[in-house]
């Protein structure tokens, strides 16, 4: 079955601590993984892709196919951090499978 | 162009009666998307477009829902016989076909039947 667990609702972390954010897929096939963050009254916005390698405001995820895992990590949180974050991926019918989130606080 | 814009951003209706909303997406972007969001979960996905062909819909869209996108810009979702399990944020995204890089959501369209 296609899925994506995220264990964690909430996360909680001080500023300039380092955070993770856990997300593990179950998928038959090679799927695209990504992270997407929903900031406060904002729209679910794109964070970043596991195909493109790159970091973005800081963050960086590695797939791990071993694993099946595509944790979200970043080496010092920042308040503007505080968000949902939602690991995703997309099969070849190029349909998004989220999971149900993540609550990253990070406390001044 | 604005992005994805969803219409309208809430809705309250009282269970039995119908509700449509509207998604206009990105102008260059082929493929359309509708996902609903209930409290607590991700976005599930719905069904999708490509042009004005329907490719594929959800197990979740039942017979009382029904999408369409007339001239393959923008789409309309319609709950007919609105429950009360309806309610939930219904999202909508467009992408580029064969675009490997996800999608770019509207603010959503958020719906209470009561």
């Amino acid at each position: 079955a296609q899925r994506v667990t995220q264990p964690e609702k909430l996360l909680s972390v001080f500023k300039g601590a380092p955070v993770e954010l856990k997300c593990n897929y179950s998928y038959s096939g090679s799927p695209e993984l990504f992270w997407y963050v929903q900031y406060s009254r904002q729209r679910l916005q794109l964070l970043l892709r596991h195909i493109s390698r790159e970091s973005i405001k800081g963050f960086t995820a590695d797939l791990n196919k071993g694993e099946t895992s595509f944790h979200l990590k970043k080496p010092f949180a920042q308040e503007e951090d505080s968000a949902m974050y939602y690991c995703a991926f997309k099969t070849g019918a190029n349909n998004l499978f989220f999971g149900t989130g993540t609550r990253l606080t990070v406390i001044p | 162009d604005t992005g994805v814009s969803q219409n309208p951003r809430h809705k309250i209706t009282k269970r039995g009666q119908n509700v449509t909303f509207r998604c206009d997406p990105i102008s260059e972007h082929n493929r359309l998307y509708w996902y609903r969001q209930t409290l607590g979960q991700g976005p599930e996905f719905l069904t999708y477009f490509q042009n004005e062909a329907q490719l594929e819909k959800s197990r979740l869209l039942s017979d009382r829902f029904s999408a369409e996108r007339p001239k393959g810009s923008f789409s309309t979702l319609e709950i007919q016989r609105t429950e009360q399990g309806d309610s939930a944020m219904y999202l909508c995204a467009s992408s580029l076909e064969d675009r490997a890089d996800g999608y770019t959501f509207g603010s959503g369209t958020r719906l209470t039947v009561v």
